[in-house]
């Protein structure tokens, strides 16, 4: 059971331009919401997170939006860049259990 | 800090024969461990969870194991490898007290031939 459904699989986007990513979730525990970058052979690497009290988060060129009634939350990047091609996984986790749920994983390319 | 250790960083082994992994995590104490598998192209797959030693927890029945010999140590094993057992594989710690985020290792590429 995919409880963190996460679209779309592939995205290709230009430089300068932006990068969306959604994902949804089911179970309505989900209390913390990080994201992850993974870039080829490396194991994933944190790159910004949110809880559901607010409702977007931006660190540089990467924000978080959050809609806890529509059990929805995306990724934007801004002005893409060729080295933001990667892999972004979102997930999700319950505070005081042991795991993190992953979505499917977003492959992302960024054509100069 | 807190980091994580995995090796091999790449593994050719033919059909049949065993498997291990280490991970071993620092600069923490009682830390909630994973084992991911990646298959190629595919999303992160839970194999094993552990939250102390000698606890663990499967998530999907295979042909691997895992074990927790020691508070900041993971180990998955397999007695015979399988061609389906290729992939790219993934220790992960998380905080103890509070779930949070997981921290992954660099990870071990797995070729079964």
């Amino acid at each position: 059971q995919q409880q963190v459904k996460q679209s779309p699989q592939s995205l290709i986007v230009q430089k300068g331009g932006i990068s969306i990513i959604n994902c949804a979730y089911e179970n309505t525990a989900f209390d913390y919401f990080p994201w992850y970058q993974q870039f080829p052979g490396k194991g994933p690497a944190l790159l910004i997170a949110i809880r559901p009290d607010v409702s977007e988060k931006k660190e540089g060129r990467f924000t978080i939006s959050f809609n806890k009634s529509a059990k929805q939350f995306s990724l934007h990047i801004m002005d893409s860049q060729p080295g933001d091609s990667a892999t972004y996984f979102c997930a999700a986790s319950i505070h005081g259990y042991q795991k993190v749920t992953f979505g499917i994983g977003t492959k992302l390319q960024v054509i100069p | 800090s807190q980091t994580i250790h995995q090796w091999p960083a790449t593994l050719v082994q033919p059909v049949g024969s065993p498997l291990s992994l280490e991970c071993t995590v620092e600069g923490t104490s009682n830390p909630n461990l994973y084992w991911y598998r990646q298959a190629a192209g595919r999303g992160l797959q839970l194999l094993f969870y552990s939250v102390g030693i000698g606890q663990i927890s499967s998530e999907v029945p295979q042909n691997l194991s895992a074990s927790r010999p020691q508070d900041r140590q993971f180990i998955l094993s397999s007695k015979k490898l399988l061609l389906s057992d290729s992939g790219f594989y993934l220790c992960a710690w998380s905080p103890g007290t509070q779930n949070t985020e997981a921290f992954f290792g660099q990870g071990t590429r797995l070729t079964v031939v």
